[in-house]
């Protein structure tokens, strides 16, 4: 069946470093993987998509890197801050179809330390 | 910029008890959803909505639940006998259709089935 894995569960890292958070889909079907960023308590907000004929796509600090082959998927985060500390989640999608509906990752806490 | 609301933003119930949850999507998008998350855990697809009929519906969204469109603006979510497990919170999005992809959240209905 449809299934994203997503690592690691928790993701520790200092102000200023880099974090990247890797995700893993079943379905070779998926041609769209948008990330969420979820603050406790609140909406996932969408902070980056990339679509199956793209192989990078980059927003500022944020960047996402596709290998269909191998169906994987990566955020990139560089010189974080503080206020990136959420939950983030990996979702795909079978876009064009009368659903997209998302299939989610389990979700990483990160936790930036300043 | 237009978003997602939902009401209520907290809903007790006692078991067995029908529920209602509303949602107010985007007012040009024709795409509607609904996901749920149990405390702690990954945000999961229930059902999608479009052209007011269900395209597609999870193994979760069994003859308990329901989904209507009653006017031109509202979407609900109706669980007829809640169960304990039905605590979670709900997730209303939408998203516009055609070569859009993007599914905006809402702010979501905590929903404590005691």
């Amino acid at each position: 069946g449809e299934n994203v894995e997503q690592h690691p569960s928790t993701l520790s890292v200092q102000e200023g470093d880099s974090a990247v958070i890797k995700c893993t889909y079943s379905d070779s079907a998926s041609n769209y993987f948008p990330w969420y960023k979820q603050e406790l308590g609140k909406r996932p907000q969408l902070i980056i998509d990339i679509r199956s004929n793209v192989g990078e796509k980059k927003d500022q600090r944020i960047a996402v890197t596709l290998n269909k082959t191998a169906k994987h998927f990566s955020l990139h985060i560089t010189e974080t801050q503080p206020e990136d500390s959420a939950v983030y989640f990996c979702a795909a999608s079978k876009s064009g179809g009368a659903t997209n509906k998302l299939i989610f990752g389990t979700g990483t806490l990160l936790a930036v330390q300043p | 910029e237009p978003e997602v609301t939902q009401t209520p933003s907290h809903q007790v119930t006692q078991m067995g008890q029908e529920v209602i949850l509303r949602c107010v999507p985007i007012s040009n998008h024709l795409y509607f959803y609904w996901y749920r998350q149990i405390l702690g855990q990954k945000v999961e697809f229930l059902v999608s909505f479009y052209n007011n009929e269900i395209s597609e519906k999870s193994e979760i969204f069994d003859d308990q639940f329901s989904v209507e469109r009653p006017d031109g603006s509202n979407f609900t979510l109706k669980i007829r006998s809640t169960k304990l497990e039905d605590s979670a919170m709900y997730f209303c999005a939408s998203r516009t259709g055609g070569a859009t992809d993007t599914q905006y959240f809402g702010p979501g209905t905590r929903l404590t089935v005691l």
